[in-house]
């Protein structure tokens, strides 16, 4: 499977604040995704992202709120905006493997604290 | 969407005993994961088993899509199974392509 990496691993920000957080991937893959896992809670899709076109939102999700960049097959940002601490949770990028159809393996998450 | 439920939500065990987990899913899926988040919040991948059965070392899963529910079984476990089980789907509607469901998650704490 793809050796997926991100950062910053954890970041403690103050409201009203813009983070970028990053996501690497060591081979070329399609589409990457980012969830977000509030405290206590499950997994929940902000977007899908493919090279060379806009990110698809999930309901609930906006783009002036997430914007995602995805300059490359390797690499994409998720940028949490205009901080609030209900934006306290850990972030997660994933990406399809190459043997099962749409096997998705995730990136070690990035725990985001807002004061 | 799709719908994904998980029981039980919380599991409490003594090293050494077997579990159960389930999933059940409201539609028909594509995909059906089982990951066991760990406590510094890493995703493990445990099964990729849209259908079937497929078994890895104490661990083992069964898929009836038919019926819309999975199993994960855990046998003899040990205290490094402590942790969060979540099931996630991919439903088959064109919108649903590549994006995952996940379950409320079954909450696993293993004592020595």
């Amino acid at each position: 499977s793809a050796v997926i990496s991100q950062k910053p691993s954890r970041d403690i920000c103050q409201r009203g604040t813009s983070l970028t957080i990053q996501c690497q991937v060591d081979s070329q893959v399609t589409m990457m995704f980012w969830y977000r896992q509030q405290p206590g809670q499950s997994l929940t899709l902000i977007a899908t992202a493919n090279q060379g076109s806009e990110a698809t939102y999930e309901s609930g999700f906006v783009i002036d709120k997430f914007p995602i960049s995805r300059p490359n097959l390797t690499f994409s940002t998720l940028t949490v905006s205009n901080m609030s601490p209900e934006d306290s949770s850990i972030y997660l990028c994933s990406v399809e493997g190459e043997r099962e159809y749409n096997e998705q393996f995730f990136g070690p998450g990035t725990r985001l604290t807002v004061l | 969407g799709i719908q994904v439920e998980q029981s039980p939500p919380d599991l409490i065990l003594q090293e050494g005993a077997n579990s159960t987990l389930r999933c059940n899913f409201s539609d028909s899926v594509n995909n059906l994961q089982w990951f066991h988040q760990n406590p510094w919040g890493q995703l493990i991948n445990l099964f990729y088993i849209p259908s079937g059965t497929k078994q890895n070392g104490r661990l083992s899963a069964t898929t009836v899509a038919t019926e819309r529910y999975s199993l994960l079984y855990i046998s003899s476990s040990q205290t490094t199974d402590s942790g969060v089980y979540f099931c996630a789907v991919e439903g088959t509607g064109g919108t649903s392509y590549g994006k995952l469901t996940f379950g409320q998650g079954t909450i696993l704490t293993v004592h020595p």
